[in-house]
Protein backbone atom coordinates (compact mmCIF):
# COMPACT_ATOMS: atom_id res chain seq x y z
CA UNK A 1 0.00 0.00 0.00
CA UNK A 2 1.69 3.30 -0.84
CA UNK A 3 1.62 6.18 1.78
CA UNK A 4 2.38 10.46 2.40
CA UNK A 5 3.91 11.31 5.47
CA UNK A 6 3.88 15.25 6.12
CA UNK A 7 5.82 15.72 9.51
CA UNK A 8 4.90 18.73 10.37
CA UNK A 9 1.22 20.11 11.36
CA UNK A 10 2.09 23.47 11.01
CA UNK A 11 5.44 25.37 9.35
CA UNK A 12 5.33 29.65 10.68
CA UNK A 13 7.66 31.57 7.96
CA UNK A 14 8.03 35.25 7.82
CA UNK A 15 6.60 37.25 4.90
CA UNK A 16 10.17 37.41 2.58
CA UNK A 17 12.08 34.60 3.79
CA UNK A 18 12.13 31.29 2.08
CA UNK A 19 9.42 28.04 2.79
CA UNK A 20 9.40 24.52 2.72
CA UNK A 21 7.30 21.87 3.70
CA UNK A 22 7.88 18.43 3.52
CA UNK A 23 6.95 15.40 2.62
CA UNK A 24 7.95 11.59 2.16
CA UNK A 25 6.60 9.41 0.19
CA UNK A 26 6.69 5.16 0.05
CA UNK A 27 4.92 3.68 -2.94
CA UNK A 28 5.57 0.47 -5.38
CA UNK A 29 7.35 1.44 -8.68
CA UNK A 30 8.13 4.53 -10.25
CA UNK A 31 6.35 7.37 -8.17
CA UNK A 32 3.78 10.22 -9.29
CA UNK A 33 3.75 12.88 -6.73
CA UNK A 34 2.02 16.24 -6.18
CA UNK A 35 1.07 19.08 -4.08
CA UNK A 36 -1.96 20.93 -3.53
CA UNK A 37 -2.81 23.28 -1.98
CA UNK A 38 -6.59 24.04 0.22
CA UNK A 39 -7.62 28.02 1.08
CA UNK A 40 -10.37 27.78 4.10
CA UNK A 41 -13.88 26.47 3.03
CA UNK A 42 -12.66 25.53 -0.49
CA UNK A 43 -11.50 22.54 -2.40
CA UNK A 44 -8.17 22.20 -3.36
CA UNK A 45 -5.90 23.32 -6.11
CA UNK A 46 -3.49 21.65 -8.15
CA UNK A 47 0.31 23.08 -7.76
CA UNK A 48 2.37 21.18 -9.24
CA UNK A 49 3.64 17.39 -10.00
CA UNK A 50 6.66 15.35 -10.55
CA UNK A 51 6.58 12.55 -12.75
CA UNK A 52 10.25 12.00 -14.79
CA UNK A 53 12.84 13.82 -15.51
CA UNK A 54 14.41 17.04 -13.46
CA UNK A 55 13.88 16.53 -9.74
CA UNK A 56 13.58 20.43 -9.19
CA UNK A 57 9.98 20.96 -10.67
CA UNK A 58 8.45 24.40 -10.87
CA UNK A 59 4.70 25.05 -10.38
CA UNK A 60 2.11 27.73 -10.08
CA UNK A 61 2.32 31.19 -7.59
CA UNK A 62 6.51 30.47 -7.87
CA UNK A 63 6.08 27.05 -5.68
CA UNK A 64 8.55 24.21 -6.24
CA UNK A 65 9.74 21.27 -5.34
CA UNK A 66 12.35 18.89 -4.80
CA UNK A 67 12.06 15.24 -5.58
CA UNK A 68 14.98 13.11 -3.98
CA UNK A 69 14.56 9.52 -4.94
CA UNK A 70 16.65 8.03 -1.91
CA UNK A 71 15.42 9.55 0.95
CA UNK A 72 12.11 9.29 -1.17
CA UNK A 73 11.27 12.86 -0.24
CA UNK A 74 9.35 15.97 -2.21
CA UNK A 75 9.69 18.95 -0.58
CA UNK A 76 7.31 22.11 -1.35
CA UNK A 77 9.70 24.82 -1.28
CA UNK A 78 9.57 29.47 -2.53
CA UNK A 79 12.10 31.22 -2.13
CA UNK A 80 10.40 34.28 -0.94
CA UNK A 81 7.31 33.42 1.21
CA UNK A 82 4.26 35.55 0.78
CA UNK A 83 1.39 36.24 3.29
CA UNK A 84 -1.12 34.90 1.06
CA UNK A 85 0.48 31.87 0.59
CA UNK A 86 -1.20 31.24 4.19
CA UNK A 87 -3.17 27.57 3.88
CA UNK A 88 -2.97 24.00 4.37
CA UNK A 89 -0.90 22.55 2.02
CA UNK A 90 -0.79 18.59 1.03
CA UNK A 91 1.43 16.25 -0.44
CA UNK A 92 -0.11 13.04 -2.62
CA UNK A 93 0.81 10.19 -4.34
CA UNK A 94 -0.34 7.89 -7.54
CA UNK A 95 1.03 4.34 -7.45
CA UNK A 96 0.27 1.70 -9.37
CA UNK A 97 -2.98 1.17 -9.19
CA UNK A 98 -3.99 4.55 -10.34
CA UNK A 99 -5.64 6.01 -6.81
CA UNK A 100 -4.34 9.23 -5.27
CA UNK A 101 -3.39 8.79 -1.87
CA UNK A 102 -2.97 12.09 0.23
CA UNK A 103 -0.73 13.66 3.55
CA UNK A 104 -2.79 14.65 6.46
CA UNK A 105 -1.81 18.72 5.50
CA UNK A 106 0.45 20.70 6.93
CA UNK A 107 -0.89 24.51 7.89
CA UNK A 108 1.77 26.92 6.58
CA UNK A 109 1.46 30.52 8.03
CA UNK A 110 3.21 33.42 6.60
CA UNK A 111 3.53 35.92 9.24
CA UNK A 112 3.66 40.13 7.65
CA UNK B 1 -14.55 26.80 -19.34
CA UNK B 2 -16.53 25.80 -16.01
CA UNK B 3 -14.05 23.64 -13.38
CA UNK B 4 -15.50 20.93 -11.45
CA UNK B 5 -18.98 22.03 -9.62
CA UNK B 6 -20.44 20.22 -6.76
CA UNK B 7 -24.28 20.72 -5.77
CA UNK B 8 -25.10 21.19 -2.64
CA UNK B 9 -22.49 23.23 -1.05
CA UNK B 10 -23.68 22.38 2.15
CA UNK B 11 -26.26 19.71 3.85
CA UNK B 12 -27.45 18.59 7.21
CA UNK B 13 -29.09 15.35 7.56
CA UNK B 14 -29.99 13.22 10.65
CA UNK B 15 -28.57 10.40 11.24
CA UNK B 16 -30.00 7.15 9.59
CA UNK B 17 -30.72 8.92 6.62
CA UNK B 18 -30.05 9.08 3.06
CA UNK B 19 -27.86 11.44 1.42
CA UNK B 20 -26.93 12.01 -2.56
CA UNK B 21 -24.24 14.76 -3.47
CA UNK B 22 -23.95 15.56 -7.34
CA UNK B 23 -20.60 16.54 -9.40
CA UNK B 24 -19.90 17.52 -12.85
CA UNK B 25 -16.34 16.81 -13.69
CA UNK B 26 -14.19 19.80 -15.53
CA UNK B 27 -14.81 19.43 -19.89
CA UNK B 28 -13.24 17.31 -21.47
CA UNK B 29 -12.75 15.28 -18.60
CA UNK B 30 -14.35 11.77 -18.39
CA UNK B 31 -13.31 10.24 -14.86
CA UNK B 32 -14.53 11.27 -11.78
CA UNK B 33 -13.42 10.62 -7.83
CA UNK B 34 -14.69 10.74 -4.95
CA UNK B 35 -13.21 11.78 -1.36
CA UNK B 36 -14.20 12.27 2.05
CA UNK B 37 -11.90 14.80 4.09
CA UNK B 38 -12.75 14.66 7.60
CA UNK B 39 -11.81 17.74 9.49
CA UNK B 40 -7.85 18.24 10.14
CA UNK B 41 -7.40 15.18 7.81
CA UNK B 42 -6.09 14.68 4.39
CA UNK B 43 -8.92 13.28 1.50
CA UNK B 44 -9.51 9.77 2.06
CA UNK B 45 -10.25 8.36 -1.26
CA UNK B 46 -14.03 6.56 -1.57
CA UNK B 47 -14.23 5.15 -5.28
CA UNK B 48 -13.27 5.92 -9.05
CA UNK B 49 -15.98 5.91 -11.64
CA UNK B 50 -14.78 5.61 -15.57
CA UNK B 51 -17.07 4.70 -18.55
CA UNK B 52 -20.34 4.86 -15.74
CA UNK B 53 -18.13 2.31 -14.22
CA UNK B 54 -16.86 1.63 -10.49
CA UNK B 55 -13.00 1.13 -11.35
CA UNK B 56 -11.50 1.70 -7.98
CA UNK B 57 -12.63 1.35 -4.09
CA UNK B 58 -11.19 2.75 -1.02
CA UNK B 59 -11.60 1.60 2.43
CA UNK B 60 -15.23 2.79 2.44
CA UNK B 61 -18.46 0.39 3.45
CA UNK B 62 -21.47 -0.47 1.02
CA UNK B 63 -23.35 1.70 2.45
CA UNK B 64 -21.50 4.42 0.21
CA UNK B 65 -22.21 3.93 -3.28
CA UNK B 66 -22.25 5.81 -6.20
CA UNK B 67 -22.95 6.30 -10.18
CA UNK B 68 -21.77 7.86 -13.40
CA UNK B 69 -24.04 9.46 -16.45
CA UNK B 70 -23.07 9.34 -20.23
CA UNK B 71 -22.43 12.71 -20.23
CA UNK B 72 -19.55 11.87 -17.12
CA UNK B 73 -21.45 13.60 -14.29
CA UNK B 74 -21.61 11.96 -11.14
CA UNK B 75 -23.36 10.79 -7.75
CA UNK B 76 -22.29 9.88 -4.08
CA UNK B 77 -24.83 8.07 -1.97
CA UNK B 78 -24.81 7.32 1.34
CA UNK B 79 -27.12 5.55 3.00
CA UNK B 80 -27.79 5.34 6.57
CA UNK B 81 -25.89 8.16 7.90
CA UNK B 82 -23.57 7.83 10.69
CA UNK B 83 -22.51 10.89 13.21
CA UNK B 84 -18.89 9.77 11.75
CA UNK B 85 -19.99 10.31 8.12
CA UNK B 86 -19.94 13.73 8.83
CA UNK B 87 -17.36 15.85 6.31
CA UNK B 88 -16.42 17.72 3.73
CA UNK B 89 -16.91 15.67 -0.07
CA UNK B 90 -14.56 15.87 -2.51
CA UNK B 91 -14.95 15.45 -6.29
CA UNK B 92 -12.39 15.32 -8.36
CA UNK B 93 -11.87 14.63 -12.39
CA UNK B 94 -9.20 13.33 -14.68
CA UNK B 95 -8.84 12.46 -18.01
CA UNK B 96 -8.82 8.62 -18.13
CA UNK B 97 -8.06 6.17 -15.31
CA UNK B 98 -4.64 4.56 -17.16
CA UNK B 99 -2.85 8.09 -17.09
CA UNK B 100 -1.30 8.45 -13.59
CA UNK B 101 0.55 11.37 -14.63
CA UNK B 102 -2.34 13.42 -15.21
CA UNK B 103 -3.54 15.83 -12.09
CA UNK B 104 -6.67 15.57 -10.71
CA UNK B 105 -8.90 18.66 -10.92
CA UNK B 106 -11.21 19.37 -7.77
CA UNK B 107 -14.07 20.80 -6.53
CA UNK B 108 -15.56 23.30 -4.05
CA UNK B 109 -16.97 20.18 -1.95
CA UNK B 110 -20.15 19.67 -0.13
CA UNK B 111 -19.64 20.05 3.42
CA UNK B 112 -22.26 17.38 5.23
CA UNK B 113 -22.81 17.29 9.12
CA UNK B 114 -25.14 14.54 10.55
CA UNK B 115 -26.86 15.22 13.45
Amino acid sequence: AQSVAQPEDQVNVAEGNPLTVKCTYSVSGNPYLFWYVQYPNRGLQFLLKYITGDNLVKGSYGFEAEFNKSQTSFHLKKPSALVSDSALYFCAVRGGDSTLTFGKGTMLLVSP
Amino acid sequence: DAGVTQSPTHLIKTRGQQVTLRCSPKSGHDTVSWYQQALGQGPQFIFQYYEEEERQRGNFPDRFSGHQFPNYSSELNVNALLLGDSALYLCASSLGTSRRHYEQYFGPGTRLTVT
